[in-house]
This record gives C-alpha cells, structure tokens and sequence, in this order.
C-alpha cells in the first residue's frame, strides 16, 4: 500500500517548456487535490477533482490543466513553464464521503523554471 | 468563506520544554479542524483531527489540541518537545459540506538542545 505517489521528485525547466507532473493513489478515494507549496504562503490549491471525470479550479489555477485519467491517476500539467511557478507541488486524496476530509499527501515534486 | 491565521510565522524552543503554537479560524459554518505535520523534504503527514465529540483531540508523538469554539481556535501543545520535533506544521479548516481543506500560512517550530 503505497498511498499517494507522485513523480518525479525534482525537475529543472526553461522559460516556455511544458511538463506533466503525475500522481497516483491506490486507497480507492474519490477525491484528489493539486497544490502548490512556497515559502509564507502555506499551501494552496491549484485544481480538484472530487471524482474521476470531474475537475474544478482551486485557489490559483492560472497556468495549469488537469487530467483526471481515472479513479488512481490525477495529472498536473504546465504548458508554458514561467519563473513564478518555480514551486514545490504535492498530490493529496481523500475519501469524503466517508465523512472523514482527512487528506493523504505525496512526497511532493520540488520544481524549478528557469 | 472560511480562514486560518497562524500567529507565529516560527516557534524557538529549547529541548524538553513545552511548545504551543496558534491557530485561529474563521468560519461562518461548523468545521472540522485539522493539524498537519511536514518534515524537512517531505509530505504533509496528519498529527490530529476534530470532527465532533470531545473538545481535547489527541494525536501522534504526543501532540494534542484544543478545540474552542467560542475563540475560534484550535491550539497544537506538547508538554515536552524532542530534537525530532523539529519541522513546520499547519493548520487546516474545512467545512462540512466541502471536501476542500484551507490551510494556514504555517509555523515552523525549531527545538534546540
């Protein structure tokens, strides 16, 4: 049971280049989260998807697209990489429905634009 | 829409002494409170939750807090803090008709030998 897996751990990309951060859970949650970590900001939600098929914006989801590929898979990707999303970003799941909101978070991808 | 203000931005501390570090919410619906904890390069891990029930949750590695509902807080305390304590915590509100957690700002809590 490896619970919220996220890759790579660290890239390095240029002004304009596009990346794909991927995540996966294997608890059978329906709810799974992207966030954007930066120094004094705390964390906050860049996109959601409270079941396969459905995604919705968070807090700050300029620049970003999501996939939610299926139940397991829910995929971040940056299209044209800029400076300012130089960030660390971390999955998270939850089963809602259970009435419990607890989240579970992945180790996180460290990722710098150049 | 709902808040959470985290007082201390970092919390010095020397080994075995008490900590508590702050946390204040706003909400205009009952919550369900949170506290999270991120060591060094790593994911946020759960240390305790409120949902309903006793006011006084307690959590991992001794850790527990205080629900009050009429200061709308939810303090973190440890009687005694380790070397190993050392990391940054978060606060979280979420209401409950929403599977979205808001968090605070964090406080990074430093113990020293």
């Amino acid at each position: 049971n490896a619970g919220v897996t996220q890759t790579p751990k660290f890239q390095v990309l240029k002004t304009g280049q596009s990346m794909t951060l991927q995540c996966a859970q294997d608890m059978n949650h329906n709810s799974m989260y992207w966030y954007r970590q930066d120094p004094g900001m705390g964390l906050r939600l860049i996109y959601y998807s409270a079941s396969e098929g459905t995604t919705d914006k968070g807090e700050v989801p300029n620049g970003y697209n999501v996939s939610r590929l299926n139940k397991r898979e829910f995929s971040l990707r940056l299209e044209s990489a800029a400076p300012s999303q130089t960030s660390v970003y971390f999955c998270a799941s939850s089963d809602w429905s259970s009435g419990h909101n607890e989240q579970f978070f992945g180790p996180g991808t460290r990722l710098t634009v150049l | 829409a709902q808040s959470v203000t985290q007082l201390d931005s970092q919390v010095p501390v020397f080994e075995e002494a008490p900590v508590e570090l702050r946390c204040n919410y706003s909400s205009s619906v009952s919550v369900y409170l949170f506290w999270y904890v991120q060591y060094p390069n790593q994911g946020l891990q759960l240390l305790l939750k409120y949902l309903s029930g006793s006011t006084l949750v307690k959590g991992i590695n001794g850790f527990e807090a205080e629900f009050n509902k009429s200061q709308t807080s939810f303090h973190l305390r440890k009687p005694s803090v380790h070397i190993s304590d050392t990391a940054e915590y978060f606060c979280a509100v979420s209401s409950y008709n929403t599977d979205k957690l808001i968090f605070g700002t964090g406080t990074r809590l430093q113990v020293f030998p």
